[in-house]
């Protein structure tokens, strides 16, 4: 396991699609984060979880945006009814506990 | 709401240069991460310190955390084309999240 692996690495939506992201992290970590990154900003936060349990997930977008990590491993972020907006990078990261976070080469999301 | 500032947001010098980047925040952090990103990559970690007056040195870079553990800076020494990249600075929430700063973009010509 050389890191956290993200796919796709892009992906071009209509507007009102539905998109689904993936994120493998790193096979020990039990932390794995989902960032939203916009051209010219930092990462924003967008939630986490503790293996399987989903701890914070208040600063979700809207509710078009859920994640699952249901076996505690693989973790995935849905957007549903794709607007504009919402074209950014999305990135996932992982740890463990209370270390620093490592990030995967993130997914190019574009809503045309 | 924990903000992280960076300054300055942009800077371009040349190559053999130094300079030094900053990261302030009125919140303290658990520990403080440092990290380079490229053009469509993720962030890449540098360095974590952990400890109020903490430095760490990586090769040409040295890093620094507040004695407050609020703030921090990254000085660069003799800089080289392939330092180019946006600099980031994200503060540990005590484990609950990663807060980032809006980074430093630095170009290095040649």
């Amino acid at each position: 396991d050389t890191g956290v692996s993200q796919d796709p690495r892009h992906k071009i939506t209509k507007r009102g699609q539905n998109v689904t992201f993936r994120c493998d992290p790193i096979s020990e970590h039990n932390r794995l984060y989902w960032y939203r990154q916009t051209l010219g900003q930092g990462p924003e936060f967008l939630t986490y979880f503790q293996n399987e349990a989903q701890l914070e997930k208040s600063r979700l977008l809207s509710d078009r945006f859920s994640a699952e990590r249901p076996k505690g491993s693989f973790s995935t972020l849905e957007i549903q009814r794709t607007e504009q907006g919402d074209s950014a990078m999305y990135l996932c990261a992982s740890s463990l506990m209370d270390t620093e976070a490592f990030f995967g080469q993130g997914t190019r999301l574009t809503v045309v | 709401t924990q903000l992280l500032e960076q300054s300055p947001q942009f800077l371009s010098i040349q190559e053999g240069e130094n300079l030094t980047v900053y990261c302030n925040s009125s919140s303290v952090f658990s520990s403080l991460q440092w990290y380079r990103q490229e053009p469509g990559e993720g962030p890449v970690l540098l360095v974590t310190v952990v400890t109020g007056g903490e430095v760490k040195k990586l090769k040409r870079l040295t890093f620094q955390f507040g004695d407050a553990r609020k703030d921090s800076s990254l000085h660069i020494t003799a800089a080289q084309p392939g330092d180019t990249g946006l600099y980031l600075c994200a503060g540990d929430n005590y484990g609950q999240n990663f807060v980032f700063g809006p980074g430093t973009r630095l170009s290095v010509l040649p």
